[in-house]
C-alpha cells in the first residue's frame, strides 16, 4: 500500500472547519483513501473513505485531487469532541484488510 | 455503522499469567479480524490476521506461541497473551471487516493490559 505524510499536529477554533491534508503522491489506481481517528484511549473510529470522487458523510468531507496524489479531510463545523489523531491510510481494494497506521495528525480543537 | 466489541476494557495481571481477550463482532459476520498493539504516544502496529476456521498469520517479530489467536467462529476471535511480563503491558485493539473489496475495517474499543 502507497505510504501516506500527514502534519504532525493541528490546532483549530471550535465551531470552524478543520481541514486535514494528506500526501499520498505514490498511489496507484486501485487503491483507495481512508481517514480513521483515535480519541485518546479508544480504538480507531472509521471516518470516510473515497477512490477518485469527493465524499461527504454526517461525519465529514473527503476532497481527493484529480491526480489522486492528495486529499483533505474537512470536519465542517469542529467541535471539542472531535479532538482526536486523524489517520490518513491508502489501501488496495484487494488488500486482505490489513491497514498500516502512520503517525497522524493530532488535532486539537480549541474552544 | 458495525459494532466491534472487546472483552475486557482493561485487565490487570501478574506476570508470569495468561491473559485472554475476545473480540466479536455484533452485528455482522467477520471471516477476517486482525490485532493490533499501541504502546504510550505510538501509532498502532498490526500483530496478526486472524482468519476463521484457520491458522492466524503473524506479522514479523510477533511471537506466535505468545500471542495466541483463535477466530473459532464468524463473529469471534479471541487473543491470548500467554506468560506475560511487564514488557507486554500495551493498548491491544481488534478489527473486523464487513465484506470485500473497498469496505471499512470497524475497531473495538481496545483493552488495556498492565502486567505487574
Amino acid at each position: 500500500d502507497a505510504k501516506t505524510t500527514q502534519p504532525p499536529s493541528m490546532d483549530c477554533a471550535e465551531g470552524r472547519a478543520a481541514n486535514l491534508p494528506c500526501n499520498h503522491s505514490t498511489i496507484s489506481g486501485n487503491e483507495y483513501v481512508y481517514w480513521y481517528r483515535q480519541i485518546h484511549s479508544q480504538g480507531p473510529q472509521y471516518i470516510i473513505h473515497g477512490l477518485k470522487n469527493n465524499e461527504t458523510n454526517e461525519m465529514a468531507s473527503l476532497i481527493i485531487t484529480e491526480d489522486r496524489k492528495s486529499s483533505t479531510l474537512i470536519l465542517p463545523h469542529a467541535t471539542l469532541r472531535d479532538t482526536a489523531v486523524y489517520y490518513c491510510i491508502v489501501r488496495a481494494g484487494s488488500n486482505d484488510y490489513k491497514l498500516s497506521f502512520g503517525a497522524g495528525t493530532t488535532v486539537t480543537v480549541r474552544a | 455503522g458495525a459494532v466491534v466489541s472487546q472483552h475486557p476494557s482493561r485487565v490487570i495481571c501478574k506476570s508470569g499469567t495468561s491473559v485472554k481477550i475476545e473480540c466479536r463482532s455484533l452485528d455482522f459476520q467477520a471471516t477476517t479480524m486482525f490485532w493490533y498493539r499501541q504502546f504510550p504516544k505510538q501509532s498502532l502496529m498490526l500483530m496478526a490476521t486472524s482468519n476463521e476456521g484457520s491458522k492466524a498469520t503473524y506479522e514479523q517479530g510477533v511471537e506466535k506461541d505468545k500471542f495466541l489467536i483463535n477466530h473459532a467462529s464468524l463473529t469471534l476471535s479471541t487473543l491470548t497473551v500467554t506468560s506475560a511480563h511487564p514488557e507486554d503491558s500495551s493498548f491491544y485493539i481488534c478489527s473486523a471487516r464487513q465484506g470485500s473489496g473497498g469496505t471499512e475495517a470497524f475497531f473495538g474499543q481496545g483493552t488495556r493490559l498492565t502486567v505487574v
